[in-house]
């Protein structure tokens, strides 16, 4: 049972399109969310996130906006370039102990078409 | 920067056989966490440490075990392997705090035959 669902499973767009990412939830306790930017045989890179509290962040090219009525929140990617071609995972997390645990989405590939 | 660094890269194991993956925090990060990711699939939270102690653990088998000492590298035992056990292991380290970034090593990619 994936806690955050993602969509859609793969993307293919032209440079400079705005590919955009979306991730639900079902489990209010989540408080935080980052997306992650992953290239093949590499480890997962944080690219930005967010907290329940405001509903739109930008940094750079990225822009997470956040509905925490509807549980759900995206990834926009303005001006994507060929070099944005990666997977891209939501994810949610808690700090249920000591320590915060990442629950990811199930994952996006984008393919940037230069 | 450091970054976390983990041992092996790649490992090769048969089934039934044992294998100890390494993890070496970034410099001052005192939480390690484990994540297992299958191919094609999303990184799955295996345990996490904090300060030499575990703190959580997810979906990690009985068959697996995990510790940190106390220059607070981690490590992660894995018994009687199984042809599933096949995947990429993660570690990331973070410093301690409510919204502290996780940060990832390279992995170590596990191949059970």
């Amino acid at each position: 049972q994936q806690q955050v669902k993602q969509s859609p499973q793969s993307l293919i767009v032209q440079k400079g399109g705005i590919p955009i990412i979306n991730c639900a939830y079902e489990n209010t306790a989540f408080d935080y969310f980052p997306w992650y930017q992953q290239f093949p045989g590499k480890g997962p890179a944080l690219l930005i996130a967010i907290r329940p509290d405001v509903s739109e962040k930008k940094e750079g090219r990225f822009t997470i906006s956040f509905n925490k009525s509807a549980k759900q929140f995206s990834l926009h990617i303005m001006d994507s370039q060929p070099g944005d071609s990666a997977t891209y995972f939501c994810a949610a997390s808690i700090i249920p102990g000591s320590a915060r645990q990442l629950t990811f989405g199930s994952g996006t590939q984008l393919t940037v078409l230069p | 920067a450091a970054g976390v660094i983990q041992s092996p890269r790649h490992l090769i194991k048969e089934k039934r056989e044992t294998a100890t993956l390494k993890c070496y925090p970034i410099p001052r990060h005192d939480t390690v966490y484990w994540y297992q990711q299958g191919p094609g699939q999303d990184p799955q939270f295996l345990i996490s440490f904090y300060e030499k102690m575990q703190s959580d653990k997810g979906s990690i088998p009985d068959r697996f075990s995990a510790q940190q000492f106390s220059d607070y590298h981690s490590e992660l035992n894995m018994s009687s392997l199984e042809l599933g056990d096949s995947a990429l292991y993660f570690c990331a380290s973070s410093l301690a705090g409510v919204y502290n970034e996780q940060f990832f090593g390279p992995g170590t990619r596990l191949t059970v035959l």
